[in-house]
């Protein structure tokens, strides 16, 4: 089954630290540019981070402010986001999703998302 | 960044009728990079729409999308059942890629 699974959210208090993780299955994940992006509560969603296959580009949201790092490990299959000093505003579901097309940013494939919370 | 406005904010509809759902960029759309997702209570968006008319891989034809420049249309035809969910609208022409906060299609 083609499928991005997201683990590693959970409440965590401000000025902390987080790492999340996205495990593809059932297409060539190296092949693919991922993407992070989030979804506060009753919100719209938020592009955050994109990786390109090979590591080679990295792009983050100007919001971010150098507090998140998108990684990936394509031998496990794997995308990361390391989210440190967390915020309040941080708190949102947190979705990977696939690129397509190399350069165009729309994403034809969703993790069920993970809950990061920010709170004291 | 571009603002993206969808409108009207909820559709109330029946089964069987057909649903025009808009989505207005603040500022033209390069290369026509424009898509649609579907999303459900709980769950992730799912692509339906890509390049404005396009039709992602397992999307029915009663599926359609239109426009170019600011203005960008999803239409869906003959609503079924499972239709009834919240309808987005992206921008991936200009850096950063945006999000419009949806239109709620909803069962009359």
């Amino acid at each position: 089954e083609v499928q991005l699974v997201e683990s590693g959210g959970g409440l965590v208090k401000p000025g902390g630290s987080l790492r999340l993780s996205c495990v593809g299955s059932g297409f060539s994940f190296s092949s693919s540019g991922m993407v992070w992006v989030r979804q506060a509560p009753g919100k719209g969603l938020e592009w955050v981070s994109s990786l390109a296959r090979d590591s080679s580009h990295i792009y983050y949201a100007d919001s971010l402010k150098g507090r998140f790092t998108i990684s990936r490990d394509n031998a496990k299959n794997s995308l990361y986001l390391q989210m440190d000093s967390l915020r309040d505003d941080d708190t949102a579901v947190y979705y990977c999703a696939r690129i397509p097309v190399a350069g165009q940013w729309y994403f034809d494939l969703w993790g069920r998302g993970t809950l990061v919370t920010v709170s004291s | 960044e571009i603002v993206l406005t969808q409108s009207p904010g909820t559709l109330s509809l029946s089964t069987g009728q057909t649903a025009t759902l808009s989505c207005r960029a603040s500022q033209s759309i390069s290369r026509n990079y424009f898509a649609w997702y579907q999303q459900k209570p709980g769950q992730a968006p799912r692509l339906l729409i890509y390049g404005a008319s396009s039709r992602a891989t397992g999307i029915p034809d009663r599926f359609s999308g239109s426009g170019s420049g600011t203005d960008f249309t999803l239409t869906i035809s003959r609503l079924e059942t499972e239709d009834f969910a919240v309808y987005l609208c992206q921008q991936y022409g200009t850096s950063p890629p945006t999000f419009g906060l949806g239109t709620r299609v909803e069962i009359k």
